[in-house]
């Protein structure tokens, strides 16, 4: 199975500051040009939102401010500016080879 | 409107089974693949397997083999989970999501939320 590793774990930023969140794949996850990285929002109590898949292209619906970047085994998702609505967990996962697999999360706290 | 809306809260007893339901609207259920997912109490996310309303085609995690059973009802447009032989491991928020974009998760039920308690 692919492993994702995310960091980190958890951080704090600043409202209206700039949030990078890291995933790490034990392997590549790029498949015949496409990067196969999809990024999710959750809230306590609520189900996983898409925010970002194919690494790069934002979901129908979410905020600009919200960006991915990366290929092959590094990628990365930005939040710029952090609003306070942003505070939740993000995972990232993969689609490139079954099992898809999932990240551990990382939590997002609005100082 | 697309909604996936999931069957309510279980409680049942080890050694039992449980079917969950997630019925789907806004769009036609058999052109999409429907997978679900595992949340233990905060934890991350495992996926089980997934369906192909169309053909009824499954394929299943490796680890989740002989656990769950998918099906589904092409006349209701809804997607079923059946779990057996349930252990306080099985205890869990379970969703189901619609197959997106390159294999990406577009659409989620608001989960249900099984706990295995005698």
């Amino acid at each position: 199975d692919i492993v994702l590793t995310q960091s980190p774990a958890s951080l704090a930023v600043s409202l209206g500051q700039r949030a990078t969140i890291s995933c790490k794949a034990s392997q590549s996850v790029d498949y015949d040009g496409d990067s196969y990285m999809n990024w999710y929002q959750q809230k306590p109590g609520q189900p996983p939102k898409l925010l970002i898949y194919a690494a790069s292209n934002l979901e129908s619906g979410i905020p600009a401010r919200f960006s991915g970047s990366g290929s092959g085994t590094d990628f990365t998702l930005n939040i710029h500016p952090v609003e306070e609505e942003d505070a939740a967990t993000y995972y990232c996962q993969q689609s490139n080879e079954d099992p898809p697999t999932f990240g551990g999360g990382t939590k997002l706290e609005i100082k | 409107e697309i909604q996936l809306q999931q069957s309510g809260p279980e409680l049942v007893k080890p050694g039992a089974s449980v079917k969950v339901s997630c019925k789907a609207s806004g769009y036609s259920f058999t052109d999409y693949n429907m997978y679900w997912v595992k949340q233990s109490h905060g934890k991350s996310l495992e996926w089980i397997g997934y369906i192909d309303p169309y053909n009824g085609g499954t394929s299943y995690n490796q680890k989740f083999k002989g656990k769950a059973t998918l099906t589904v009802d092409k006349s209701s447009s809804t997607a079923f989970m059946h779990l057996n032989s349930l252990t306080s491991e099985d205890s869990a928020v379970y969703y189901c999501a619609r197959e997106g974009v390159l294999r990406s998760f577009d659409y989620w039920g608001q989960g249900t939320t099984l706990t295995v308690s005698s």
